[in-house]
Parts: C-alpha cells; sequence; structure tokens
C-alpha cells in the first residue's frame, strides 16, 4: 500500500528558531513531492513544490529531497507565531493519474 | 486559491435528505477533487475529475457522485445523507503539474 508518512506532532519550536518536519514515502516510483500549509478551519495552500533530488529554498523555506532514501522534509528558517499550523505532505503515485497521496500533518507550534 | 469557490460554506441537513456540494473554478483546471477531511483521518479523496464528463472514484465514494457538466463546475452529490458524512469537504483543482490548488471547504452537518 502507498503511504505518506508524517510524525502527527505537536512539535514546538521557539520563535527565531529553525523548524524541521519530515515526511517519508513508499512508492519508489513518485516524482512530485509538496508541501502545504493547513491554519485552524482554513484550507490547506501550497507553500513548496520540490521535483529533483537535493534542496530548493523559497525565502524562508527550504525543501530537501532524497529519493534514495524516500524522504522529503521541510525546513523554516526563523520561524514566526504566524508559522504555527499543520504541514501536509503530498507525493504523487505514479499509476494513479494525478492522484496525489497525502500524509495526515505535523502539527507546528511556534512559541513566542 | 481564490480561483476556486465552494457553496454552501455551511449546510446542516438531516439524515436521509440529499445534498449537493458545489465547486466553482476560474482557472481552468483540467483535473478536479473532492476531498473529505475528518479528524484522525487527514484528507480522502472521494472522486475525481479527468475532464468534461470524465469522473473516478477515489478511496472513500461509497454514498457519493459527482457530475462536471462543463470545466468550470464540479458537483458532489450525497444522495441520501447519513451522519457518517459530516465532515469538511474540499474541492481542489489542478492543471496537470500535480499542484493543486483548494477552495474554502464546505462544513456539512448531518443530524
Amino acid at each position: 500500500q502507498k503511504e505518506v508518512e508524517q510524525n502527527s506532532g505537536p512539535l514546538s519550536v521557539p520563535e527565531g528558531a529553525i523548524a524541521s518536519l519530515n515526511c517519508t514515502y513508499s512508492d519508489r516510483g513518485s516524482q512530485s513531492f509538496f508541501w502545504y500549509r493547513q491554519y485552524s478551519g482554513k484550507s490547506p495552500e501550497l507553500i513548496m513544490s520540490i521535483y529533483s533530488n537535493g534542496d530548493k529554498e523559497d525565502g524562508r523555506f527550504t525543501a530537501q529531497l532524497n529519493k534514495a532514501s524516500q524522504y522529503v522534509s521541510l525546513l523554516i528558517r526563523d520561524s514566526q507565531p504566524s508559522d504555527s499550523a499543520t504541514y501536509l505532505c503530498a507525493v504523487n503515485a505514479r499509476d494513479s493519474n494525478y492522484q496525489l497521496i497525502w500524509g495526515a500533518g505535523t502539527k507546528l507550534i511556534i512559541k513566542p | 486559491d481564490a480561483g476556486i469557490t465552494q457553496s454552501p460554506r455551511h449546510k446542516v441537513t438531516e439524515t436521509g435528505t440529499p445534498v449537493t456540494l458545489r465547486c466553482h473554478q476560474t482557472e481552468n483546471h483540467r483535473y478536479m477533487y473532492w476531498y473529505r477531511q475528518d479528524p484522525g483521518h487527514g484528507l480522502r479523496l472521494i472522486h475525481y475529475s479527468y475532464g468534461v464528463k470524465d469522473t473516478d472514484k477515489g478511496e472513500v465514494s461509497d454514498g457519493y457522485s459527482v457530475s462536471r457538466s462543463k470545466t468550470e463546475d464540479f458537483l458532489l452529490t450525497l444522495e441520501s445523507a447519513t451522519s457518517s458524512q459530516t465532515s469538511v469537504y474540499f474541492c481542489a483543482g489542478s492543471g496537470g503539474n500535480n499542484e493543486q490548488f483548494f477552495g474554502p471547504g464546505t462544513r456539512l452537518t448531518v443530524l
């Protein structure tokens, strides 16, 4: 069964520190990897997409992909209280006609 | 994404009644999806569409049907609502690169 695993948290990080969120996936054929942020009571919002091994940076966010080890991570530098949310990892399945496989999410709390 | 709207945003209904949720998009997304989100389960795919009049089942499709008569609109119907269908429903769209963009959601309560 294809799966995406995330630690449910909550992950508590002091303001200004680096938050590190991790995700592992089971389908070696996956090619597209996504991080979504979901505030309580709101819909998921795409914050990062990554398709190749290595790092991809966008402002305070860095996505890291290691296909050999089948994990993808999200680093948030200089964490702010406004970063407090649930972060969802999603991975495409090669044979699923544009469906995504979703992790259950990690709840991140940034403490002032 | 401001390009995807859902209606109604909140609905309370009674067991056994039919319910239709509407998703409207102005982004020309080819692919559209209906998810439900429940505590402890994350996002679960109900149905999806890969073009006008082309739809397929997701992992939790029992009790639900969908229709897509034009690119902009994707309807989700609960033929006879049950209490187990109380949930938050999200519509999403994608242009084919697997990036999905979500509507604001509909909170449905079945009494």
